[in-house]
């Protein structure tokens, strides 16, 4: 199952709404997570079924869709939000991700 | 505290192997899957296997099937991923990961990672 995540680079500012998509080549129902992973360290998981926050996670993540489409949204950005976003695909094996969303200040 | 330490990373040449060990501590390490995936230097991440409680099922991605084996001590709390026949485009920080339920899926994601260990294959 290939994940096509957009847009690659995001440029924004504090305070802002953002919005990052992830599609799958099938249909994998709600079975998606979304990690974080800042510079040099483990990724971390925000979201998985697609939509169920993780402990921990602050409230302004929030994780959408089913099938074939998916959206995380911050939405306000935070200084500490700034940095990459990976999906992944939760469905089957092998377990894939996508490309990554790099969240940059504008 | 729930946690991973990876070790056994290095440098390594074409050809050669290396075990990776990870020891898990904070919780219950029989009942959740186990998972390792990698990151090559500035790119995204790759899953590259995953193991349940029981020490099977199995299974590998396609770019180390046949070379990489994946198995785990539940005694000792210790993931392992015996690597063979390694390739430079094996480079890559290497982590483990504990799935987040207990209960033999892996489809609530992976909640705990280590903090990675470096392998490098270069002559």
């Amino acid at each position: 199952i290939q994940m096509t995540q957009s847009p690659s680079f995001l440029s924004a500012s504090v305070g802002d709404r953002v919005t990052i998509t992830c599609r799958a080549s099938q249909d994998i129902s709600s079975h998606l997570g979304w990690y974080q992973q800042k510079p040099g360290k483990a990724p971390k998981l925000l979201i998985y079924a697609a939509s169920t926050l993780q402990s921990g996670v602050p409230s302004r993540f929030s994780g959408s869709g089913s099938g074939t489409e998916f959206t995380l949204t911050i939405s306000s950005l935070q200084p500490e939000d700034f940095t990459t976003y990976y999906c992944q695909q939760l469905y089957g094996y092998p377990l894939t991700f996508g490309g990554g969303t790099k969240v940059e200040i504008k | 505290e729930v946690q991973l330490v990876e070790s056994g990373g290095g440098l390594v040449q074409p050809g050669g192997s290396l075990r990776l060990s990870c020891a898990a501590s904070g919780f219950t390490f029989s009942t959740h899957v186990m998972s390792w995936f990698r990151q090559a230097p500035g790119k995204g991440l790759e899953w590259v296997s995953v193991i349940s409680g029981f020490g099977t099922p199995t299974f590998y991605a396609d770019s180390v099937n046949g070379r990489f084996t994946i198995s785990r001590d539940n005694s000792r709390n210790t993931l392992y991923l015996q690597m063979d026949t390694l390739r430079a485009d094996d480079t890559a920080i290497y982590y483990c990961a504990k799935a987040a339920r207990g209960d033999g899926s892996m489809r609530s994601g992976f909640d705990v990672w280590g903090q990675g260990t470096m392998v490098t294959v270069s002559s």
